[in-house]
């Protein structure tokens, strides 16, 4: 599937580095998401952007940003993580359904992160 | 805030034996989606159930919504090792496109 893409596909950094991970659908979807994915603990949504907006921050630290140019991209800026954040890093797209509806979302392979 | 408790969190079955997780939610749902992911891969859509007491296979896969939409089950008849992965439900928040995940329930398969 190629959907959804995302790059870099595996990421080792530093806690003083800064690095993005990037998002790009190719569905035509209006909506993008940026979920955690760590070993214990189910899929945790950070981030929610309707036709390039910010709809939902989930509590989460200022130490993820996230960008959303367009409708077709998203990006997370990463800076001074630390070792718990080490994770997947999954980002997702749907159509945005009107009142009472849903759309399924569709997930990149995801980011692999380790911070050290 | 929605939450949705899925279990069992994990098993493990002879390939041939049958599978089931279940949902449950303390309150009524407007729909039910759910995922499966297979090791090192990402969530993978399977299907989204709407109506009371809905039921939809997929060749060896039946899907299930409670007649009270509170609860739903995945049932895979005769595992096979390309079933194995987490298999997640995921129910929508009461506002805004967000979607709450279960925990999952882990399933291998022995050859």
């Amino acid at each position: 599937e190629t959907g959804v893409t995302q790059t870099p596909r595996h990421l080792v950094m530093g806690m003083t580095n800064k690095k993005s991970l990037k998002c790009e659908q190719h569905l035509g979807h209006n909506a993008m998401y940026w979920y955690k994915q760590s070993a214990k603990k189910p899929l945790e949504l950070m981030f929610v952007y309707n036709f390039k907006e910010q709809t939902e921050n989930n509590s989460v630290p200022s130490r993820f940003s996230p960008e959303c140019p367009n409708s077709s991209h998203l990006f997370l800026h990463l800076h001074t993580l630390q070792p718990e954040d080490s994770a997947l890093y999954l980002c997702a797209s749907s159509q945005l359904a009107n009142p009472g509806g849903y759309y399924e979302q569709y997930f990149g392979p995801g980011t692999r992160l380790t911070v050290t | 805030g929605q939450q949705v408790m899925q279990i069992p969190q994990y098993q493990h079955v002879q390939e041939g034996e049958d599978f089931t997780t279940y949902c449950n939610s303390s309150t009524t749902l407007s729909n039910i989606q759910w995922y499966k992911q297979r090791p090192g891969g990402h969530p993978v859509f399977l299907i989204q159930l709407v109506k009371s007491g809905e039921v939809k296979k997929q060749k060896r896969l039946t899907f299930q919504f409670g007649e009270a939409k509170k609860n739903s089950s995945l049932h895979i008849t005769a595992t096979q090792t390309t079933d194995v992965g987490t298999y997640f439900c995921a129910v929508p928040m009461e506002y805004g496109n967000k979607l709450v995940f279960g925990a999952g329930t882990i399933l291998r398969v022995k050859s």
